[in-house]
């Protein structure tokens, strides 16, 4: 069956740190895979998109990483802030071409000042 | 701001009821999604309309209803919910076939079902 699992359900890390999360897949061979950001009491936020001929993407002090060998995504986020706490949502396409979206569970991220 | 607004934001309903969630996007997408976020549960896709024309239905219960009179707007009809049908309601939007395949969501409905 197919399966999304992000490494661990909550990270707690220290300010300054850099917090690395993990999206592992089982029977998909998705196009792209995105990562969301979802706050409390709102839907989720796109952040980042990387395609299956990738193997990095950066935006600011976000990095993703593809390794479709591997069957896995690393979403790194360099000098966390306090601001940067909330739950990320790792997401992989079907391959029909319309966009339909599969989720992980996602991992809470609580950055300690 | 996304530009995607759900409405109720909170809903409790009884198991007799039946209610609507209302979904409006204003970013001129052409496809729409309603999600289903229970807790400690990933996000279920549940129904996707491509303009206008549905092209997803994952095994959802016909108590759950959609309907999509046009591009910017989604309706999700409830009709005779179980308690365990109490969750966030999430309604989404992209422009497909642009090679721009983010997702824009709404903040959701939160759906208590008595």
């Amino acid at each position: 069956s197919q399966k999304i699992e992000q490494n661990s359900e909550a990270l707690n890390i220290q300010e300054g740190k850099t917090a690395t999360l993990t999206c592992n897949y089982t029977n998909y061979s998705p196009a792209y895979l995105q990562w969301y950001r979802q706050d409390p009491g709102r839907g989720p936020v796109f952040l980042l998109l990387i395609r299956e001929n990738e193997k990095e993407k950066r935006k600011e002090r976000l990095k993703v990483t593809f390794d479709t060998t591997l069957k896995q995504s690393l979403f790194h986020i360099t000098a966390s802030q306090p601001a940067d706490s909330a739950t990320y949502l790792c997401a992989l396409d079907d391959q029909t071409g319309a966009n339909n979206l599969f989720f992980g569970t996602g991992t809470r991220l609580t950055v300690i000042p | 701001e996304t530009g995607v607004t759900q409405t109720p934001r909170h809903l409790v309903m009884g198991m007799t009821n039946k209610k609507s969630l209302k979904c409006e996007q204003h970013l001129g997408h052409n496809a729409m999604y309603w999600y289903k976020q229970s807790a400690k549960k990933p996000l279920e896709l549940m129904f996707v309309y491509n303009f206008k024309e549905q092209t997803e239905n994952n095994s959802v219960p016909s108590r759950f209803s959609p309907e999509c009179p046009n591009s910017s707007h989604l309706f999700l009809h409830l009709h005779t919910l179980q308690p365990e049908d109490s969750a966030l309601y999430l309604c989404a939007s992209s422009q497909v076939g642009t090679n721009n395949e983010k997702l824009f969501f709404g903040s959701g409905t939160q759906l208590s079902v008595l």
